[in-house]
């Protein structure tokens, strides 16, 4: 079975200053992505960042980036710098090369941001 | 370009109602994936239809429904509707079969009562 797992239900940060939302997961394929995506309240998801499995580089978006570590099937996302407009839940998730468009998310972590 | 619509945005139907929820996705996108988002069982995969085919499906029952048409527009029918369906109800849109290039329309929220 493959799983994605956000320990965190609930993570708070002040303005400007760094926060880290940790992700486990679980599969047997050896070629997927992972994904952060953020929901505001307009429930709306957007894409925050992605990684492909094969990289060993981890991804970068501007204030955004990833710690992926493959072998302990961790993906953490760091927010730099952070922003009222970040406060969102954040929801990790895996998508298999072999699955299409099926994606597997994590229970996700609420974020707010404190003036 | 337009991003991923769904129709209608919000719902209120009984117990044994049936429903059919619909998404547009983003213009020369093939494929289109919907999920169901509860506040109990977050984000599950509903199923995925990639050139009026369904490719995929999830662990919901057979009360949940779905298909594609040639412009690639999709509906979903959830029949004989049960109080644990109500959940927002997401959608999204690919160029092809894969999750690289995802995007996800701003759902209907389902309500019954």
């Amino acid at each position: 079975a493959q799983t994605v797992t956000q320990s965190q239900p609930e993570m708070s940060v002040q303005e400007a200053e760094t926060v880290t939302l940790s992700c486990t997961y679980d599969t047997s394929e050896s070629d997927y992505y992972l994904f952060w995506y953020k929901q505001p309240p307009s429930r709306q998801m957007i894409l925050v960042i992605r990684q492909e499995a094969y990289k060993q580089q981890n991804a970068t978006e501007n204030r955004f980036s990833v710690n992926f570590q493959k072998a302990a099937k961790s993906f953490s996302l760091k927010i730099s710098d952070s922003q009222l407009g970040d406060a969102a839940m954040y929801f990790c998730a895996l998508g298999p090369y072999n699955q299409g468009g099926k994606l597997i998310f994590g229970q996700g972590t609420e974020l707010s941001v404190k003036p | 370009k337009a991003g991923v619509t769904q129709t209608p945005r919000y719902l209120i139907k009984t117990r044994g109602q049936q429903v059919t929820l619909s998404c547009s996705p983003i213009s020369g996108h093939r494929s289109v994936s919907w999920y169901q988002q509860t506040p109990g069982q977050g984000l599950q995969f509903l199923f995925e239809y990639f050139s009026e085919t369904q490719r995929n499906k999830g662990n919901f029952p057979g009360r949940f429904s779905g298909r594609q048409f040639s412009n690639s527009r999709s509906e979903m029918n959830v029949s004989t509707l049960e109080l644990g369906d109500s959940a927002l109800y997401l959608c999204a849109s690919s160029p092809a079969s894969t999750v690289e290039t995802q995007y996800f329309g701003p759902g209907t929220r389902l309500l019954v009562l």
